[in-house]
């Protein structure tokens, strides 16, 4: 199985100030159909996850434009450019290359 | 709009089995490619199986292979998780949840509420 490695665990963030979280596969998500199967999915206290990021890159349907996600190969990037008080929860990668498609451990995001 | 309802907490005995389900409202399940996944208290996602709608089989994970076993009612849209000789090692909360982006590089893009499963003598 390819395993999903996430930093930091955990994130106490200021609002309006930005926050990055980082995500390692042990294997590249690149398809050779041309995508790259990566996703990005935020667990707010108390809910189901819900989908921010498809394909590396590309923000769902109704996410704010602060959230931003990118990267290649087995490297990835999640920014939140001015993090709000709704952001707050567990952040967590996603990989369906292959499958069984694999969570990364998660990120919590908090606020100071 | 889609909606999907899942039925309520269930406490069962090592050794039993669960059964859990999922109702889609807003869309019949036959349009859907449904999945599930489950959280371990305090702990991250876990893929279980889903539904491949292109060549109509279910594909379990691995983990789960001989344990778990994944059905659709479409006469009431209702889809169903059974999960086998529990363990408290499978007390967790499993979501269905809708793939998108074809087989098999599904990602989940709407989820049920999650039903919480405790396994506890």
């Amino acid at each position: 199985d390819i395993v999903m490695t996430q930093t930091p665990l955990s994130l106490s963030v200021t609002p309006g100030q930005p926050a990055s979280i980082s995500c390692k596969s042990s294997q590249s998500l690149l398809h050779s159909d041309g995508k790259t199967y990566l996703y990005w999915y935020l667990q707010k206290p108390g809910q189901p996850p819900q989908l921010l990021i498809y394909e590396v890159s590309n923000r769902f349907s109704g996410v704010p434009d602060r959230f931003s996600g990118s990267g290649s190969g087995t490297d990835f990037t999640l920014k939140i450019s001015r993090v709000e008080a709704e952001d707050v929860g567990v952040y967590y990668c996603m990989q369906s290359i292959q499958l069984p498609a694999t969570f990364g451990g998660g990120t919590k995001v908090e606020i100071k | 709009q889609v909606q999907l309802v899942q039925s309520g907490a269930e406490v069962k005995k090592p050794g039993a089995s669960v059964k859990v389900s999922c109702k889609v409202s807003g869309y019949t399940l036959t349009e859907l490619s449904m999945h599930w996944v489950r959280q371990a208290p305090g702990k991250g996602l876990e893929w279980m199986g889903g539904f491949d709608p292109e060549d109509g089989e279910t594909i379990y994970a691995q983990k789960f292979q001989g344990r778990v076993t994944m059905t659709e009612d479409t006469s009431t849209d209702t889809a169903y998780m059974e999960l086998s000789s529990l363990r408290s090692e499978d007390t967790a909360v499993y979501y269905c949840a809708t793939g998108a982006g074809g087989s098999p590089h599904w990602y989940f893009d709407l989820w049920g509420r999650g039903t919480l499963v405790t396994v506890s003598s």
